[in-house]
């Protein structure tokens, strides 16, 4: 079935980097992007970016600006997140979702990951 | 930014509605998510009133004027969770924004 599948829990001290990979199944990966959304604890979701599948192209929230960079490997068809710098309130849950191939768009995050907790401390 | 009421409290078996508030909201796509503790975010409607296949047809959705809605039929204790709507933020540089979610309590 449609699926992404996201890398494992990572423990990180404030100051490291961090980096989850997203791999999509049976669905064309460059026929789609990917946007990442967060949720901390207690907190409500957060839209972080997007990347394009099919021509890399991205878009950032403006709170994490120069600290976030998201990739993808579409010989893999695996999609990545890397946050820089991270402090304790970046302790959160990390979602990919498959989202539009291109911007603008109105399409919804129709399959989401399973999640991958990130702990800073 | 998308306005949500923090909380909306229903008894088992009537109908919940779930408000998601901008100016003009009903010049954009409204999308729903369903969230519950240790899942990931379902599509639960999409396109403002559009089901996801597979998803009951308890939940029905408008967008009208400066208010989208999320109404919920027959509430059982399985729709107990938190509900966010959201678009693209086509004024701008066209980035995701969430409404701060709306936690449904089954009474």
């Amino acid at each position: 079935q449609l699926q992404l599948v996201q890398s494992g829990s990572e423990v990180k001290k404030p100051g490291a980097s961090v980096k989850i990979s997203c791999k999509a199944s049976n669905y064309t990966f460059t026929s789609f992007g990917v946007s990442w959304v967060r949720q901390a604890p207690g907190q409500g979701l957060e839209w972080m970016g997007w990347i394009s599948g099919n021509n890399g192209k991205t878009k950032y929230a403006q709170t994490l600006q120069g600290r976030v960079t998201m990739t993808t490997d579409p010989s893999t068809e695996t999609a990545f997140v890397e946050l820089r710098s991270l402090r304790s309130d970046d302790t959160a849950v990390y979602y990919c979702a498959r989202s539009p191939v291109f911007l603008p768009s109105r399409d919804a995050f129709d399959i989401w990951g399973q999640g991958t907790v990130v702990t800073v401390s | 930014v998308l306005t949500q009421p923090p909380s909306v409290s229903v008894a088992p078996g009537q109908t919940a509605t779930i408000t998601c508030g901008a100016d003009d909201i009903s010049t954009r796509s409204v999308h729903w998510y369903q969230k519950k503790a240790g899942q990931a975010p379902l599509l639960v409607m999409q396109f403002d009133s559009d089901r996801p296949p597979g998803i009951s047809q308890r939940f029905s959705g408008s967008n009208l004027g400066n208010t989208a809605t999320l109404t919920i039929t027959r509430v059982a204790a399985g729709d107990e969770a938190d509900y966010y709507c959201q678009v693209w933020d086509s004024r701008g540089d066209h980035l995701g924004v969430f409404g701060g979610g709306t936690k449904v309590t089954v009474l």
